[in-house]
C-alpha cells in the first residue's frame, strides 16, 4: 500500500519570498513522485515529476523539487513566488502499472503582495 | 492544440437521479482516466481505460458508478441513484502512452451537486 502526507493544507507567503511544501509518501515498491498544480476552476497542470536519476528535479514556473529516498520525502520549493503562484498544489505517488496515481490531500498556497 | 475537455462544467442533481458526465480526451490518446476529487481533498482514483478496454476499475466506490469508453475516445462516467456523498469533482486525464507512463493531461472536471 502507498500513500502521500502533505504536511500543510494552507501555506501565506509574502511576494518575492521563498516557498517550501512538504510531501512525504509511503510506499512498498519504487515509486514515481510529482507535483501538480490547481488553479480555480481548472484542471491539474504537472510542474514536475521524479522517475530516476538525479534527486534535484527542476520543473516549470521556477519549480523544483528533491527526491530524498531515506526520509521518503519529494518537497517542493521557489525561491522566489509571485502573485500568480496562488493556487492549490498536490503532490502524487504513481506506482503501478497502468500509472494511476495516488494524490495527497494538497497545499493551498496564497501569496500577498 | 485541444486539451482534454469535460461536460457539463456543472451539474446539480436531485438525490436519486442519475448522471451522466462525459470526458473528450486529446486526440488518439490510448489512456483514459477518471478520478474524483471531493471538497478539499486530493484527487482519488476511479477507473482507467486502455482505448476500449476498462482494465482497473478498482477505485469505483460503488456498483452505482458505471464508465465506459465504447470506441477508444470518448468515455462516460454515469452515476445512478445519486448519493449526497457523490458530490465531488470529476476529473478525467487522457494519456497518448500505454500502461507504464505517468504522462497525464487533465480536463477542467465536472463540479457534480446532488442536494
Amino acid at each position: 500500500a502507498q500513500s502521500v502526507t502533505q504536511l500543510d493544507s494552507q501555506v501565506p507567503v509574502f511576494e518575492e519570498a521563498p516557498v517550501e511544501l512538504r510531501c512525504n509518501y509511503s510506499s512498498s515498491v519504487s515509486v514515481y513522485l510529482f507535483w501538480y498544480v490547481q488553479y480555480p476552476n481548472q484542471g491539474l497542470q504537472l510542474l514536475l515529476k521524479y522517475l530516476s536519476g538525479s534527486t534535484l528535479v527542476k520543473g516549470i514556473n521556477g519549480f523544483e523539487a528533491e527526491f530524498n529516498k531515506s526520509q521518503t520525502s519529494f518537497h517542493l520549493r521557489k525561491p522566489s513566488v509571485h502573485i500568480s503562484d496562488t493556487a492549490e498544489y498536490f503532490c502524487a505517488v504513481g506506482s503501478d502499472s497502468w500509472g494511476k496515481l495516488q494524490f495527497g490531500a494538497g497545499t493551498q498556497v496564497v501569496v500577498t503582495p | 492544440g485541444a486539451g482534454v475537455s469535460q461536460s457539463p462544467r456543472y451539474k446539480v442533481a436531485k438525490r436519486g437521479q442519475d448522471v451522466a458526465l462525459r470526458c473528450d480526451p486529446i486526440s488518439g490518446h490510448v489512456s483514459l482516466f477518471w478520478y474524483q476529487q471531493a471538497l478539499g481533498q486530493g484527487p482519488e482514483f476511479l477507473t482507467y481505460f486502455q482505448n476500449e478496454a476498462q482494465l482497473d476499475k478498482s477505485g469505483l466506490p460503488s456498483d452505482r458508478f458505471f464508465a465506459e469508453r465504447p470506441e477508444g475516445s470518448v468515455s462516460t462516467l454515469k452515476i445512478q441513484r445519486t448519493q449526497q456523498e457523490d458530490s465531488a469533482v470529476y476529473l478525467c486525464a487522457s494519456s497518448p502512452r500505454l500502461a507504464g507512463s505517468y504522462e497525464q493531461y487533465f480536463g477542467p472536471g465536472t463540479r457534480l451537486t446532488v442536494t
